[in-house]
């Protein structure tokens, strides 16, 4: 099993700033990682899949980078309805199919 | 517009059987793939079982395997979840959800709550 770890567990920004989360792969996933955000009371929103294409629809302020085992989710400038927990999920050579811990990004 | 309602959660005894539903709209459900993913109470995310669109390939968590089983009836559009021999642990919400391709998940039904309590 591919086991997901993402970093920081919460991270503290201020509206306008930049914010960098990071995912692990415990073996090479390729490029075939997904990220999602989720705010309370609510399902996942797909945010990106294929380590960098954006999904339809959300805003370019979002990005991912990396491949194999090192992933980043970058959001350039933080809007307030940024501020919820964003989870990765790999996708390569499953089941299972797997989620990081997520990382809640939170108002400082 | 995609969606995705789930139904079927309630509260249940441990040992016993629930059966979930997912009816699908807005989309050629038979060309899709299908999943189900739980999320425990204040907890992340699990994938629970996978069901390819024609419905002859499955696949489940090891958690869930010889206990729950995926089918779908694409002429009604629904998907389903029959879960038996129910643990606390199974408590969660549901969620149904479309495979983009090959293990992403584009887009996620509201959930239903599962509670496995005595």
């Amino acid at each position: 099993e591919i086991v997901m770890t993402q970093s920081p567990a919460t991270l503290s920004v201020s509206p306008g700033e930049r914010a960098t989360l990071s995912c692990r792969a415990s073996q090479s996933v390729n490029n075939f990682l997904a990220w999602y955000q989720q705010k309370p009371g609510q399902p996942p929103r797909l945010l990106i899949y294929g380590a960098s294409t954006r999904a339809t629809g959300i805003p370019a302020r979002f990005s991912g980078s990396g491949s194999e085992t090192e992933f980043t989710l970058t959001i350039s400038s933080l809007q307030s309805e940024d501020f919820a927990v964003y989870f990765c999920q790999h996708y390569y050579k499953w089941p299972p199919l797997t989620f990081g811990g997520g990382t809640k990004v939170e108002m400082k | 517009e995609v969606h995705l309602l789930e139904s079927g959660g309630s509260l249940v005894q441990p040992g016993g059987s629930l059966r979930l539903s997912c009816a699908a709209s807005g989309f050629t459900f038979s060309s899709y793939a299908m999943s189900w993913v739980r999320q425990a109470p204040g907890k992340g995310l699990e994938w629970v079982s996978a069901l390819s669109d024609s419905g002859y390939s499955t696949y489940y968590a090891d958690s869930v395997k010889g206990r729950f089983t995926i089918s779908r009836d694409n002429s009604k559009n629904t998907l389903y979840l029959q879960m038996n021999s129910l643990r606390a642990g199974d408590t969660a919400v549901y969620y149904c959800v479309q495979d983009g391709s090959n293990g992403w998940f584009g887009y996620w039904g509201q959930g239903t709550q599962v509670t496995v309590s005595s």
